[in-house]
């Protein structure tokens, strides 16, 4: 059974129209973190919750908020979408503490037009 | 920082032919490392990690050993199948308060039968 779902696994959204990504977990792991992944490159962190806390990574840009209000779910907001948007997002959580892994779900890709 | 440093991809292969994909790392302090594979239209999936020096990582074929004299992390495996054709990354996992993973660009493996 899935861990991690990531809902919906394709989005098209049209330029500079908000978008929201959703991921939820059935694992109970504190942390949860959002990732951006462009073709052909490393996923790159964009932020993560540690429980309710928030961390943004500093190169992350204003267009992209997040929202997680209990510990099953998290959202990732796209205020106003670019061209330059157009990735593939994943969500993974991992326990709070020790060398654990992150368990990742399968992705949205998301296009913009 | 903390970094990952992978060869570049594509690595193409006979079936049955020895795969070595090379990786090394920077970082501050202690990291755990991680072998993550993604296969087309996929999220990232677990394959094997090693939490300290001298450690070494297996899974359905795959070796690799965690060595922090040369800070590497090289993945093998003696004998690869088409179904082995995928994206490997490399990651590393390190506390900042809660641990944040980083990753290598990816080494993308084909395998021809």
């Amino acid at each position: 059974d899935a861990m991690v779902i990531q809902n919906p696994r394709y989005q098209v959204t049209q330029f500079g129209k908000p978008v929201t990504l959703s991921c939820s977990q059935t694992l109970n792991h504190n942390v949860m973190y959002w990732y951006q992944q462009k073709s052909s490159q490393a996923p790159k962190l964009l932020f993560h919750y540690y429980d309710k806390d928030f961390n943004n990574e500093a190169d992350t840009p204003d267009n992209f908020q997040s929202r997680r209000p209990n510990t099953s779910f998290c959202f990732l907001d796209i205020r106003s979408p670019g061209l330059g948007d157009a990735a593939m997002y994943l969500c993974a959580t991992s326990r709070e503490a020790g060398n654990t892994e992150a368990f990742f779900g399968q992705g949205t890709r998301l296009t913009v037009v | 920082g903390n970094s990952v440093t992978q060869m570049e991809g594509p690595v193409t292969l006979s079936e049955e032919a020895f795969l070595t994909i090379n990786c090394t790392y920077t970082a501050t302090g202690y990291p755990s490392l991680f072998w993550y594979v993604q296969y087309p239209g996929e999220g990232l999936q677990l394959l094997l990690k090693a939490t300290k020096a001298d450690d070494k990582g297996s899974n359905k074929g795959f070796e690799a050993t965690y060595r922090k004299e040369t800070t590497s992390f090289h993945l093998e495996k003696g004998s690869v199948q088409v179904s082995d054709s995928a994206v490997y990354f490399c990651a590393l996992f390190i506390s900042r308060g809660s641990y944040i993973p980083t990753f290598g660009r990816g080494t993308s493996l084909i395998v021809h039968p």
